[in-house]
């Protein structure tokens, strides 16, 4: 069975810094994985899909890595801003797509 | 701006009421999801349907039905609500292929309460 993991559970950060997600899976045998962000009482708004065949995916400020063999992926945000402050979300598809809990993130102004 | 959106974002019911959690989305995806969000559990998927009249119990079906008649609506019942029901549902669309195969687009939320 699938397993994702997001440590921390809540990050504070001060608003410019660069800072790192992590998203751990127990069965590297994966199709992709998804990168979301949830705001406070909404729905998710998907951010970054990588393909297991890929090793990493941009946009903007953010830039998603995804190596396999040591099953992470990590959410790279540059030069972090207030309205970056959200619970970001890893999913995992293999024979189903499984949810971490997330990572509460705060960008102190 | 394409999406997903769910009629009730809060709703407040009573225990063994029928409650209907519909859900319509403007992209003309054929797949179609239930989810549902939890504290410490993260979100588990009750259905999901791949087309019209199709559905696919997902990891927590019990307790729940679904309703697909048309292509752009996909609607979750909860036939006699109960305490252990209230939670946030999400729904989400995604273009035709495996469940997880493309960018999912999620709705709103909404916040169901049971008493």
């Amino acid at each position: 069975k699938q397993e994702v993991t997001q440590i921390p559970a809540a990050l504070s950060v001060p608003e410019g810094e660069n800072l790192v997600l992590n998203c751990s899976f127990t069965d590297s045998a994966i199709y992709n994985l998804q990168w979301f962000r949830q705001d406070p009482g909404k729905g998710l708004t998907s951010l970054l899909l990588i393909q297991s065949s890929q090793r990493e995916q941009t946009s903007g400020r953010l830039n998603a890595s995804l190596d396999k063999s040591s099953g992470r992926s990590t959410l790279y945000i540059a030069a972090s801003q207030p309205g970056d402050s959200a619970t970001y979300l890893c999913a995992v598809l293999n024979e189903k797509l499984t949810f971490g809990t997330g990572t509460r993130l705060t960008i102190i102004p | 701006d394409v999406k997903v959106t769910q009629s009730s974002r809060y709703l407040v019911k009573r225990t063994g009421e029928k409650v209907f959690l519909e859900c319509v989305q403007d992209m003309d995806h054929e797949n179609m999801f239930w989810y549902r969000q939890d504290p410490g559990l993260g979100l588990r998927l009750i259905y999901f349907s791949y087309d019209v009249k199709m559905k696919e119990k997902g990891d927590i079906p019990e307790g729940y039905s679904v309703s697909r008649e048309k292509k752009e609506r996909f609607s979750l019942i909860l036939e006699s609500a109960s305490t252990n029901q209230t939670s946030m549902y999400l729904c989400a669309s995604s273009p035709a292929g495996p469940l997880g195969a493309n960018v999912l687009t999620f709705g709103a939320g909404s916040r169901l309460t049971v008493l």
